[in-house]
């Protein structure tokens, strides 16, 4: 069974960068794997915020983007604010099954 | 405005069956993906299943393959979850999800609680 790895938690100060990954357990995560990427904030339901690797829905502020780094997905939060602090999950498509990730917390102090 | 309404969740008995629907509105309904998400409590999501527009190719995850069966019924803009043999590992929250495009699980629903326990 694929596994999907993300960072369990990451800090970062108001105003500055951080960059979540999400690397797969059979190898490099490819752009034919389609990663996307959620944001959850506590009490809320998952939001869609990247997907096909670096593609923004409408919502998606321009401080956030996806990329693929190193052999695995990634997202990108620059100019960091306080409502970013959240729970960040990447799905990725296997041959039919999407994966999700165990996801990020991101804590900005 | 996208709607997505499930129902059909409740406490079942390990090896028990639970249907659940979700009524959808506010767009073409036969022109989409769905998709039903789970997250249990205090966990990340998990993907469920998956149906095409038309209803004529599912995916499952190796999780709930063999005991759960996605379906759709376009002209009443339903789709709808039947879980057979439940666990209590499948107790979590349920999601039904409008893909778009290439990009799942877009819109989601409030879920529905489903609680397998003796």
């Amino acid at each position: 069974q694929t596994v999907v790895t993300q960072e369990p938690s990451l800090t970062v100060s108001p105003g500055g960068t951080v960059t979540l990954t999400c690397a797969s357990s059979t190898g490099a995560v490819t752009s034919g794997y389609y990663p996307n990427w959620f944001q959850q904030k506590p009490g809320q339901i998952p939001r869609a915020l990247i997907y096909s690797t670096s593609n923004k829905h409408s919502w998606t502020p321009a401080r956030f983007s996806g990329s693929l780094l190193g052999g695995k997905a990634a997202l990108t939060l620059s100019g960091v604010q306080p409502e970013d602090e959240a729970e960040y999950y990447c799905l990725v498509l296997y041959g039919g099954a999407w994966v999700f990730g165990g996801g990020t917390k991101v804590t900005v102090l | 405005e996208v709607q997505l309404l499930e129902s059909g969740g409740g406490l079942v008995q390990p090896g028990g069956s639970l249907r659940l629907s979700c009524a959808a509105s506010g767009f073409t309904f036969s022109n989409y993906a769905m998709c039903w998400v789970r997250q249990a409590p205090g966990k990340g999501p998990e993907w469920v299943s998956s149906i095409t527009a038309s209803g004529s190719d599912t995916y499952y995850a190796d999780s709930v393959k063999g005991r759960f069966t996605i379906s759709r019924d376009n002209s009443k803009n339903t789709l709808f979850l039947q879980m057979n043999s439940l666990r209590a590992e499948d107790t979590a929250v349920y999601y039904c999800a409008k893909d778009v495009g290439s990009s799942p699980a877009v819109y989601w629903g409030q879920g529905t609680l489903v609680t397998v326990s003796s």
